[in-house]
């Protein structure tokens, strides 16, 4: 299973809005609507922020928002605070339960 | 709440093993599952593979598959998973992690193992 593709490093100005793709194939990304996105600050263990594409855990703001769109799925960050630099990931269901992540992307608040 | 308490950093020889456990509180254990992932230094979150802990079924990437060993002790809450002849790449912190739906929402603290001669 090779990585799902993100873009290395996105950034916005405070209370922009930037979108995170996350790429992959018809065996992945384009076959389940069960994409996840994380939050990972430096040093520390990944933080759930979206599941099943779209679908926010309880405690999380409503500033994320997942989309997907063919094999391409999509992680939306709102009204972006300095708070939210830090890396994200995306993870996929690949079938014969196995999952897949992302290869990351660095979020910058300029 | 929910947590996963791992187990302490690890050092290695190569070619030898390693088991690395996660200890959960919080949730109902024998109803869940529990993934593994691993990052080296500055690179990306690497899946490894997971078990169902009320049926003991497991799967595992198919990097690892010749490998990897995941396993569990209702008993204790806890879940395991063994890594065998190690090389320097498996240098890594390993994570343990609780699925929820198709997420994973309760992460462990991380295990850093390095692998050295």
């Amino acid at each position: 299973q090779s990585a799902l593709t993100q873009p290395a490093s996105m950034s916005g100005s405070p209370g922009q809005s930037i979108t995170i793709s996350c790429t992959g194939t018809n065996s992945d990304v384009g076959s389940y609507n069960l994409v996840s996105w994380y939050q990972q600050n430096p040093g520390k263990a990944p933080k759930l922020i979206i599941y099943e594409v779209n679908e926010r855990p309880s405690g999380v703001s409503n500033r994320f928002s997942g989309s997907k769109s063919g094999n391409t799925a999509s992680l939306t960050i709102s009204g972006l605070q300095a708070e939210d630099e830090t890396d994200y990931y995306c993870c996929s269901y690949a079938g014969d339960k196995t999952y897949v992540f992302g290869t990351g992307t660095k979020v910058t608040v300029l | 709440q929910m947590q996963l308490v791992q187990s302490g950093p690890e050092v290695k020889k190569p070619g030898t093993s390693v088991k690395v456990s996660c200890k959960a509180s919080g949730f109902t254990f024998t109803s869940s599952a529990v993934q593994w992932v691993r990052q080296a230094r500055g690179q990306r979150l690497e899946w490894i593979g997971w078990i169902v802990v009320g049926s003991g079924n497991t799967n595992y990437a198919q990097k690892f598959q010749e490998r990897v060993t995941i396993t569990r002790d209702m008993s204790t809450s806890t879940a395991y998973m063994e890594l065998s002849s190690l090389r320097s790449e498996d240098t890594a912190v390993y994570y343990c992690a609780r699925r929820f739906r198709y997420g994973f929402d309760s992460w462990g603290q991380g295990t850093l193992l390095i692998v050295s001669s």
